[in-house]
């Protein structure tokens, strides 16, 4: 099936430490989605992009909507304690009614 | 605040043993959906129901079953669990289908990591 190709799989930063993390595909996406899954728990939306060059912000979370339709790409700023967890992309392909997910980013703070 | 709950956080079975897993929901969603999550393979979609009564198959139905008698609940059932079907088990519902927008999103339960020996 289809895939998103996201990376990297985890992360070991410094708290204060910026963040980034992609997702790619080879096919075209019309809404791009950043979920947030903190350990013990299930997914939650972050952000929702809706067209082709958008920006988003979310506190210390933007997000980026890729000019070609097929990647996205997800910065923190100045990362904290809670911000550890798993970050996933997701999506509809234009060709798929249905949402494709990443594999996920795991982002684990060093003390 | 929205909720959906799932029956066990923690399931251990045998080999062969039957084995459901229940999910609801309380905001009336027409959409619910059952989701497995291992390590690098990110969420699959198993199952999901669109309505009482109907189902569609996601992409790894092999191995499992549904059933969606009324509209907050929807189960999943491994008829013969095996170990390869150990992982964990999420279940989400949202109002739209797809469920992209802040106000409309998927809305998931915390998981049931299900250990099959």
């Amino acid at each position: 099936g289809q895939q998103l190709n996201q990376s990297p799989q985890s992360m070991f930063i410094q708290e204060g430490e910026d963040v980034s993390m992609n997702c790619t595909s080879s096919s075209i996406f019309n809404t791009w989605l950043w979920y947030k899954q903190d350990p013990g728990e299930g997914p939650v939306l972050l952000i929702a992009l809706y067209k082709a060059g958008e920006l988003t912000s979310n506190g210390r979370l933007t997000a980026q909507f890729g000019i070609t339709r097929k990647d996205s790409f997800l910065n923190i700023s100045a990362s904290i304690p809670s911000d550890v967890g798993i970050y996933f992309c997701a999506g509809p392909p234009d060709s798929n009614y249905q949402l494709i997910w990443g594999a996920g980013t795991k982002l684990i703070i060093k003390p | 605040d929205v909720k959906v709950t799932q029956s066990s956080r923690y399931l251990v079975k045998r080999t062969g043993e039957k084995v459901f897993l229940e999910c609801v929901q309380d905001m009336d969603h027409e959409n619910m959906f059952w989701y497995r999550q291992d390590p690098g393979l990110g969420l699959r979609l198993i199952y999901f129901s669109y309505d009482v009564k109907m189902k569609e198959k996601g992409d790894i139905p092999e191995g499992y079953s549904v059933s969606r008698e009324k509209k907050e609940r929807f189960s999943l059932i491994l008829e013969s669990a095996s170990t390869n079907q150990t992982s964990m088990y999420l279940c989400a519902s949202s109002l739209s289908f797809l469920g992209t927008r802040p106000t409309d999103t998927q809305y998931f339960g915390p998981g049931t990591r299900l250990t099959v020996l």
